[in-house]
């Protein structure tokens, strides 16, 4: 069955620093990814998505996420956080993609805070 | 540009009452329509999609129902709340084809 780990279920860096959050996945077959973001109270917004192609995708708002097929991660980066980026973080499989259902199976997110 | 729509944002209601929450699409015809909970600390589960008008999939057993009655209208409902029935209720939508799920804002359902 597909699944989706995110490992940390909280992380806190300083402002300026670099951000790396974690996500592997489970799924038979090429994977569709994304992630989303949620600040609080709000619904999700979507940060990038990986298709096929290019293995590093770029996204809204400094973004960038690596996916490593050997490892089954779709790890998420950005070089230098700012306080605006606390939120929380979801990672997502395509679970029925190609077809007429597109349902996502979701992580359990990791929430992110900036300290000053 | 398309659009969702969720309402209420906030609702309080008491054990046994009846529910009725709408979403709706602006600016796209024929998309795939999502609901989701999400309880504290924990991430989303579907708990129905829709393909078309009165055409919906149940993922969980559970005290809610859904609705399609028109193209771009799904509705989340209950005969009776139960506490365990509160948390956050996402609708999503999505077009035909290999295209990501674009998220409304939410209802956060407090049950007393």
């Amino acid at each position: 069955a597909q699944s989706v780990t995110q490992p940390d279920i909280h992380i806190t860096v300083s402002e300026g620093a670099s951000l790396e959050l974690r996500c592997n996945y489970s799924y038979g077959a090429t994977p569709y990814l994304f992630w989303y973001v949620q600040s609080p109270g709000q619904g999700l917004q979507l940060l990038l998505k990986y298709f096929s192609g290019d293995t590093l995708v770029q996204g809204i708002k400094g973004f960038e996420a690596e996916f490593k097929r050997s490892q089954s991660s779709f790890n998420l980066r950005k070089p230098s956080v700012h306080w605006s980026d606390a939120a929380e973080y979801f990672c997502a499989v395509g679970a029925g993609y190609g077809g007429a259902t597109n349902k996502l199976i979701f992580g359990t997110g990791t929430l992110l805070a900036v300290q000053p | 540009s398309q659009t969702i729509h969720q309402w209420p944002a906030t609702l309080v209601q008491p054990v046994g009452s009846p529910l009725s929450l709408e979403c709706t699409v602006e600016g796209t015809s024929n998309p795939n329509l999502y609901w989701y909970r999400q309880a504290a600390g924990r991430g989303l589960q579907l708990l129905f999609y829709s393909v078309g008008i009165g055409q919906i999939s149940s993922e969980v057993p559970q005290n809610l129902s859904a609705s399609r009655p028109q193209d771009r209208q799904f509705i989340l409902s209950s005969k009776k709340l139960l506490l365990s029935d509160s948390g956050f209720y996402l609708c999503a939508w999505t077009p035909r084809g290999d295209q990501p799920q674009h998220f409304g804002d939410g209802t956060r359902l407090s049950i007393l």
